[in-house]
């Protein structure tokens, strides 16, 4: 099984900052088959990056994601008021169990 | 508009069973796997079971295999979870998600309801 670790688990920005959050896997994860994914109270968590840098229909190109092997990166460029929520990593390169990060929240 | 929308959630003692449900729209269900994540206490997400385009294929994580069990029904586009010899820590919200089109076999998950939530408690 793969364990995806997210540190810290909390960042603190103003709106309009740059937020950089990191996701490390235990072993390589192939294909570069990492996802990300943002989650609000209330809401249904929503589909962000997949593949390591594709962004998902519909998603604002402030959002950007790299990274490859074991080390992936999640790039919020310009913070917008509604982007403070919780993030979550995934790999889907191996056979299951397809795994989470524990998640980053970012906050004001 | 895609829509997942969960029901089923309640209160149940452990070693109880309950069902949980999955109602699926705007899309063509039989088209797509479909998976089942959870929101622990406080904690992150978790996956929990999976099931490929045509119900030939399911998948658990280890602490759910022989007590769960996931399945499809295309007449009534709907997935679900029946949960058996339920323990505390199965307590969550869990969410309904789209899965990978037939073709695809990348599992991320593009589309997910609001949850329902399962307490297990004496």
């Amino acid at each position: 099984e793969i364990v995806l670790t997210q540190s810290p688990g909390t960042l603190s920005f103003s709106p309009g900052e740059r937020a950089t959050l990191s996701c490390r896997a235990s072993q390589s994860v192939s294909g570069n088959s990492l996802a990300w994914y943002q989650r609000k109270p209330g809401q249904a968590p929503r589909l962000l990056i997949y593949g390591a840098s594709n962004r998902a229909t519909g998603i604002p190109d402030r959002f950007s994601g790299s990274g490859s092997g074991t080390d992936f990166t999640l790039t919020i460029s310009r913070l917008e008021p509604e982007d403070f929520a919780v993030y979550y990593c995934q790999q889907y390169g191996s056979s299951p169990p397809w795994t989470f990060g524990q998640g980053t929240k970012v906050e004001v | 508009e895609m829509q997942l929308v969960e029901s089923g959630g309640g209160v149940v003692w452990p070693g109880g069973s309950l069902r949980l449900s999955c109602a699926a729209s705007g899309f063509n269900f039989d088209d797509y796997a479909m998976t089942w994540v959870r929101q622990l206490p406080g904690k992150g997400l978790e996956w929990v079971s999976g099931i490929n385009w045509n119900a030939a294929y399911t998948y658990y994580v280890d602490s759910v295999k022989g007590r769960f069990i996931i399945s499809r029904d295309s007449a009534t586009n709907s997935l679900n979870l029946q949960m058996n010899s339920l323990r505390d820590e199965d307590t969550a919200l869990y969410y309904c998600a789209r899965g990978p089109h037939a073709r695809s076999p990348s599992w991320y998950f593009d589309i997910w309801g609001r949850g329902t939530l399962v307490t297990v408690s004496s």
